[in-house]
């Protein structure tokens, strides 16, 4: 059984350069969740998928963020002209939607080890 | 408004002994789900504990137990016999069902167990 995974596990860019990640979910989960951490706080949501469908992206999330899910499984969350201020940990969860397709509150979702960000 | 608070930045604890972390939250949705996650210093969420609001007990899962006091909007976690391991960050999370997909987190509760 595998859990979430997320590739690479740390990456050093400099300031202005692109970066893509990747995340895997657990394979019978449909949603997905990237979400952003800082040092002493807890995780930020990004955005939210459903299949291959981005039905929630967070208002903190500037235009050079962009995720993609095109098969319904992997996905992938791209940071252009990456700035200090990027520098985090990246999480990605999945879930099932264990109380019906509509529901969200009974929602568990599984986190990968995560990706961390630092911009030089 | 912060949604969830976990006013404990830090807890310490004796190895074996029990230990309660705070979490209390505000939402005016009635079915909501209360989540509790644990982070070692390796960086991964793990779930640990789920309550939903209209359940009528309270969770347990092996040393782990959530203290729901519903009419106090409150989730706590506790620990039993603690052990050297459990020394992490640990987040209370929510969710509601008629509001949109965005879990909240709170800013977590260190907890350092030592022997």
């Amino acid at each position: 059984d595998t859990g979430v995974s997320q590739d690479p596990r740390h990456k050093i860019t400099k300031r202005g350069q692109n970066v893509t990640f990747r995340c895997d979910p657990i394979s019978e989960h449909n949603r997905l969740y990237w979400y952003r951490q800082t040092l002493g706080q807890g995780p930020e949501f990004l955005t939210y998928f459903q299949n291959e469908a981005q039905l929630e992206k967070s208002r903190l999330l500037s235009d050079r963020f962009s995720a993609e899910r095109p098969k319904g499984s992997f996905s992938t969350l791209e940071i252009q002209r990456t700035e200090q201020g990027d520098s985090a940990m990246y999480l990605c969860a999945s879930s099932y939607p264990s109380g019906g397709s509509g529901r969200t509150d009974t929602d568990t979702q599984y986190f990968g080890p995560g990706t961390r960000l630092t911009v030089l | 408004a912060q949604k969830i608070t976990q006013t404990q930045p830090g807890m310490f604890v004796q190895e074996k002994e029990a230990v309660t972390l705070d979490c209390t939250y505000d939402t005016s949705d009635p079915s909501y789900g209360l989540f509790w996650y644990k982070q070692p210093s390796s960086g991964e969420m793990i779930f640990l504990i789920y309550q939903g609001s209209y359940d009528q007990q309270n969770a347990t899962e092996g040393r782990y137990s959530l203290n729901f006091q519903k009419a106090r909007k409150s989730a706590n976690l506790v620990i039993s016999a603690s052990q050297l391991g459990d020394s992490a960050m640990y987040f209370c999370a929510m969710r509601e069902a008629e509001g949109s997909y965005i879990p909240t987190f709170g800013r977590g509760t260190s907890l350092i167990v030592h022997p």
